[in-house]
């Protein structure tokens, strides 16, 4: 089946440096999200991606789908001590249905200010 | 909107007790899903719904039930509880149309069995 990897597991830095979490899909994607859990908290939906090679941008952060949509990454710049949490990818296969995303296993991003 | 609530927060169960997990969603989503949450790993799809009176297997769905009569409702209901379904449950809902939308997140339910 389908398989999502997310490297690193885990990564602490220092409040103002950047961050970057990469996202590998065993399988051509249709499309994928990113989401954020605060600590104890739940998955908070952040964005999706659709187009091959598409970037987004929300303020500090810049998510990248490849030009193969088989990768996906999240850029934080200049990391606060608000971004601390886990931020998983969760992908929808080309050929799968519609409800289906499969998870990564998530990067806990602990910053310290 | 109150969103997607479930109860309860918390709960302890002993091995073979049974219980429900309730989840109800107030935004009309077509689709609804159960996820389970255990430490240091993502989150793995248990069962989902794609509307009112159909549901579905997930990746991990044994010793667990659900049903759907309502499109506001989406109970799981554990059986015989094992110490293996020890994990964070989380009840989400989206509205598909083309592709799988945003999911939205109740707050979870800490299950654990003793």
């Amino acid at each position: 089946g389908q398989q999502v990897m997310q490297i690193p597991q885990y990564q602490h830095v220092q409040e103002g440096e950047d961050f970057t979490t990469y996202c590998n899909s065993s399988t051509t994607l249709s499309n994928i999200q990113w989401y954020k859990q605060r600590p104890g908290g739940h998955p908070v939906f952040l964005i999706q991606l659709v187009k091959s090679g598409e970037v987004k941008k929300q303020k500090r952060l810049t998510f990248q789908f490849g030009e193969a949509k088989k990768n996906s990454s999240l850029h934080i710049t200049a990391t606060q001590t608000t971004d601390v949490g886990t931020y998983f990818c969760a992908g929808q296969d080309s050929g799968g249905s519609n409800y289906k995303l499969t998870f990564g296993k998530g990067t806990l991003l602990t910053v310290n200010p | 909107n109150a969103g997607v609530t479930q109860t309860p927060k918390f709960r302890i169960l002993k091995i073979g007790q049974s219980m429900t997990l309730q989840c109800t969603q107030d935004m009309n989503h077509n689709y609804m899903y159960w996820y389970r949450q255990d430490p240091g790993m993502g989150l793995k799809l248990i069962y989902y719904s794609v509307g009112a009176g159909i549901t579905d297997k997930g990746e991990v769905p044994n010793g667990y039930n659900v049903s759907r009569s309502t499109t506001e409702d989406f109970p799981l209901r554990l059986e015989l509880a094992a110490p293996s379904q020890t994990s964070v449950y989380f009840c989400a809902s989206s509205y598909v149309s083309g592709g799988p939308g945003e999911q939205f997140f109740g707050p979870g339910t800490r299950l654990t069995v003793l």
